[in-house]
């Protein structure tokens, strides 16, 4: 059975620290990747999707950035936090083909201060 | 325009009584999905429905193409119903990105 595990479960960062979050999928070869955030009380925006080890594609700028160094792991991160990045940030796989479900981490709750 | 609209935006219900959830779409979709959205924000796949009817216990969900609409029916309904619950449209395309319905706020009174 597949799994997908994100980290932390929550953090509390300062403006203009670092962050860095991270995605893992066990259990499925060559899954596509995607990163969902939430503002609170808003709507689920994908950010960044990838369909292969080392390809990310941008969907919304938000001054973040995102990476898959393996084909298990998607990495979410930015040099410089802004407030307008606290929310809920969601890590999503799904299989190859053109109609499969998505299945999603538990999320991360970040709160900038 | 709104690609999906969700409906109703909140909802208030005896326990016991039956609960029906509705998302119209306006452009072509690739799948529909439904889920619950927990107080802290996870999300629990409810309904992976593409087209047709689909059963799972009390949740009903049925998507008509040819109408653009999916909807969810929750019946006899109990307070641990209560919550968000979120339609999620899958485009065509390679990025199979998923637009979101705004949510259902779901109060199931005792």
């Amino acid at each position: 059975a597949q799994t997908i595990h994100q980290w932390p479960v929550a953090e509390i960062k300062a403006v203009g620290s670092p962050l860095s979050l991270g995605c893992t999928i066990k259990g499925k070869s060559s899954p596509n990747l995607y990163w969902y955030w939430q503002a609170t009380g808003g709507t689920l925006q994908q950010l960044f999707y990838s369909i292969t080890v080392g390809q990310v594609e941008s969907v919304v700028q938000l001054n973040l950035s995102a990476s898959r160094p393996k084909d298990d792991q998607f990495i979410l991160s930015t040099e410089k936090l802004l407030l307008s990045h606290s929310g809920f940030y969601l890590c999503a796989w799904r299989g190859q083909g053109t109609n499969t479900e998505v299945f999603f981490g538990k999320g991360t709750r970040l709160t900038v201060v | 325009g709104q690609q999906v609209q969700q409906s109703p935006a909140s909802l208030v219900l005896q326990e016991g009584e039956n609960a029906e959830l509705q998302c119209n779409f306006s452009t072509s979709l690739n799948s529909m999905q439904w889920f619950y959205q927990r107080p802290g924000g996870s999300l629990v796949s409810l309904f992976y429905n593409p087209s047709g009817t689909k059963h799972s216990g009390r949740l009903t969900s049925t998507t008509v193409i040819k109408e653009r609409r999916s909807s969810l029916h929750i019946s006899s309904s109990q307070t641990t119903d209560s919550g968000t619950y979120l339609c999620a449209l899958a485009l065509r395309g390679s990025n199979y990105q998923l637009i979101w319905g705004s949510g259902t706020k779901l109060i199931i009174k005792p």
